[in-house]
């Protein structure tokens, strides 16, 4: 079936440090790849999306590129800010599944 | 409008009592969800409305109960919950159900405290 590895948490890093949260993959199609984030409290909100090889989505200063040879969507920032830290979940979706596959979150903590 | 609109936020129940948990949403999405999510843990699907038919249930226990009203509106009702059911359940919607899902729009969550 569809699973979803991210890297354990969590990630602390200073402000304006550059940020890594890895993310592989296992799909039997070609399943369209999701960043979402939840702030203390509060429930999920989409970040960024790709739905095919090679896109590339991006928002509020976050990127991930759908990378089919190496089964990953990784997420990147370059310099993250305090109000950044919260809860990542990698996710797809599946031309063969009805709803999300979500990993297991990481945490990262951003300190001033 | 690309809300989901959740209540009540915050909910403390007794092992006997019956309450309802709200979800609604105006995007003209046709598939509805409710979520289960523990403490740092990621979201565990409970049940799959698509057109207003339930087309998944998660094997969720049957003190758990979904209702699918209209096309914008999802309820889940509680009865005889046990302390364990704590959590923070997730209302979400798609446009669609089936194949490529897209993009889930979330609520913020009702909090439920049994005690």
């Amino acid at each position: 079936g569809d699973s979803v590895t991210q890297m354990e948490g969590p990630v602390t890093l200073s402000e304006e440090a550059f940020l890594t949260i890895n993310c592989t993959y296992t799909a039997t199609g070609y399943p369209s790849l999701f960043w979402y984030v939840q702030y203390p409290g509060e429930g999920l909100q989409l970040l960024l999306k790709a739905t095919k090889a090679d896109d590339k989505g991006s928002n509020k200063g976050f990127e991930a590129t759908y990378r089919k040879e190496t089964t990953s969507f990784h997420l990147e920032k370059g310099s993250v800010q305090v109000s950044d830290s919260a809860v990542y979940f990698c996710a797809l979706s599946d031309l063969g599944g009805s709803t999300l596959t979500f990993g297991k979150g990481t945490m990262l903590l951003v300190s001033p | 409008d690309t809300e989901v609109t959740q209540t009540p936020k915050h909910l403390v129940m007794g092992m006997t009592n019956k309450k309802s948990l709200k979800c609604e949403q105006h995007m003209g999405h046709r598939a509805m969800y409710w979520y289960k999510q523990k403490a740092k843990k990621p979201p565990e699907l409970m049940f799959v409305y698509s057109y207003e038919k339930l087309s998944i249930n998660e094997s969720v226990p049957s003190r758990f109960s979904p209702e699918c009203p209209n096309s914008s509106l999802l309820n889940l009702h509680l009865h005889a919950l046990q302390p364990e059911d704590s959590a923070l359940y997730l209302c979400a919607s798609s446009q669609y159900s089936g194949g490529d899902t897209g993009e889930l729009f979330f609520g913020e969550g009702s909090r439920l405290t049994v005690l």
